[in-house]
């Protein structure tokens, strides 16, 4: 099972920030938040991960809470491109093999 | 530098046929990942393999499926005597070998492999 929950779908306004959360209450300390996202029924493409510090890079930022239950990725100016369905997960590392463990997503509708 | 290289993107077969599905991983990896994806659904862990080993197939469905990553060539997917259950998109994902924090490594995903059966 998912160890993340994110809302079912948001919208957002184009060119304003778009602020998708996930709770991950049960991740253990040593376990990464990874982001991704999928556009229509392409492969999914990596965004960020972090462990316990806000992180940045060109597309995004991660906010990581202290106590590291939840976290929210921060796409700063949504474009009508920035529409797909994206994942958190946090890795499975109990059996060793770094796998991912898909949630259903939230379907963010960037809207014009 | 390609991505992850996967083929043929579009498969369709009819019951009681076998399916091939192709993964080139990135070069310089040697980890792939075998995901399944049901329409409408998250993408499902089938099974992890290194070169020449399986190291994970928690995922897979006990019978009919099967996969390997061989020292030369691509990792491949099988499906034998396939059902209409079986249609999904079927996506690739590779990663680096570890020589830092495994855990820390992202995958990266291919286009995926529709599989249709009629």
């Amino acid at each position: 099972d998912a160890k993340t929950t994110q809302p079912t779908s948001m919208d957002c306004a184009e060119g304003r920030a778009a602020n998708l959360p996930c709770n991950h209450s049960t991740i253990s300390g040593n376990e990464y938040v990874y982001w991704y996202r999928q556009i229509h029924s392409q492969g999914p493409q990596y965004i960020i991960h972090g462990l316990k510090n806000n992180e940045t890079n060109e597309m995004a930022s991660l906010i990581i809470t202290e106590d590291r239950k939840s976290s929210t990725l921060i796409l700063p100016h949504a474009t009508l491109r920035d529409t797909a369905v994206y994942y958190c997960i946090v890795r499975d590392l109990t059996s060793g093999t770094y796998k991912y463990i898909f949630g259903t997503g939230t379907r963010l509708k960037v809207l014009a | 530098n390609a991505g992850v290289m996967q083929n043929p993107r579009h498969l369709v077969r009819r019951r009681g046929q076998e399916a091939r599905l192709r993964c080139s991983p990135m070069k310089g990896h040697s980890h792939v990942y075998w995901y399944r994806q049901l329409p409408e659904e998250g993408l499902k862990f089938m099974v992890y393999l290194q070169k020449e080993n399986i190291i994970d197939e928690s995922g897979m469905p006990k019978e009919r499926f099967s996969a390997e990553f061989p020292k030369e060539g691509p990792s491949i997917l099988r499906i034998q005597q396939v059902v209409r259950g079986d249609s999904a998109a079927y996506f690739c994902a590779s990663s680096p070998p570890g020589y830092r924090d495994r855990d820390s490594y992202e995958q990266y995903f291919g286009p995926g492999t529709r599989l249709t059966v009629t």
